[in-house]
């Protein structure tokens, strides 16, 4: 089946610092969207993109859909505490289904 | 807007009980929702595609007697768990279908005794 290849699997990193998180897949993706995972709390969307060549800013939060239209890469710029969590990325492949296919997660830790 | 609930937050209950989640959108009517399991830190698995007014369709290896799903008005879905066992404990987590997003509820954590 279809997969979401997202990495890295954990950042260590001081506050300040810019993050850089993406996911790959072999098959193309109508849409990609990522989200951000609180522990105990369900995914909040931060970013959905559309189009092949999209980028799409959230504060301090930016994305893009990959050209080929297999990957998608999601930046924090001067991460702060609270941008603690686990995001994943998600598609929906091509083809019609409704389904979402996620990535592993990425899990963001961050140093005052 | 776009919001997603999700009662209990959380549920204790014996081994051989039924469960039922509920799984509401608050703002927004879905004809469309999933429901999700999700293991400690791992991601999400879908387990099954709620369709209001039809029958969900579950995902392979997801047992349909087991997790009855009844989605009966655009705003409501519901995941029963029938006959828990410790094995079924996890995170439950719902989500609706808006255009071309799904959101999320906050989870349900169920325990089985």
């Amino acid at each position: 089946g279809q997969q979401l290849n997202q990495s890295p699997q954990s950042m260590f990193i001081q506050e300040g610092e810019d993050v850089s998180m993406n996911c790959t897949s072999s098959s193309i993706f109508n849409t990609w969207l990522w989200y951000k995972q609180d522990p105990g709390e369900g995914p909040v969307l931060l970013i959905a993109l559309y189009k092949a060549g999209e980028l799409t800013s959230n504060g301090r939060l930016t994305a893009q859909f990959g050209i080929t239209r297999k990957d998608s890469f999601l930046n924090i710029s001067a991460s702060i505490p609270s941008d603690v969590g686990i995001y994943f990325c998600a598609g929906q492949p091509q083809g019609g289904s409704e389904k979402l296919v996620f990535g592993k997660g990425t899990k963001l830790t961050v140093n005052p | 807007g776009a919001v997603v609930s999700q009662h209990p937050s959380w549920v204790i209950c014996k081994s051989g009980t039924s469960v039922k989640i509920e799984c509401r959108s608050l703002d927004f009517q879905a004809t469309t929702m999933f429901w999700y399991r999700q293991f400690p830190k791992q991601s999400l698995m879908l387990m099954a595609t709620s369709n209001e007014g039809s029958k969900a369709t579950y995902e392979q290896g997801v047992e349909k007697d087991k997790f009855l799903i009844n989605h009966a008005s655009l705003t409501l879905s519901t995941l029963t768990v029938t006959s828990a066992h410790p094995e079924d404990s996890s995170f439950y987590i719902c989500s609706a279908k808006l255009y071309n997003e799904q959101f999320f509820g906050p989870g349900t954590r169920l325990t089985v005794l």
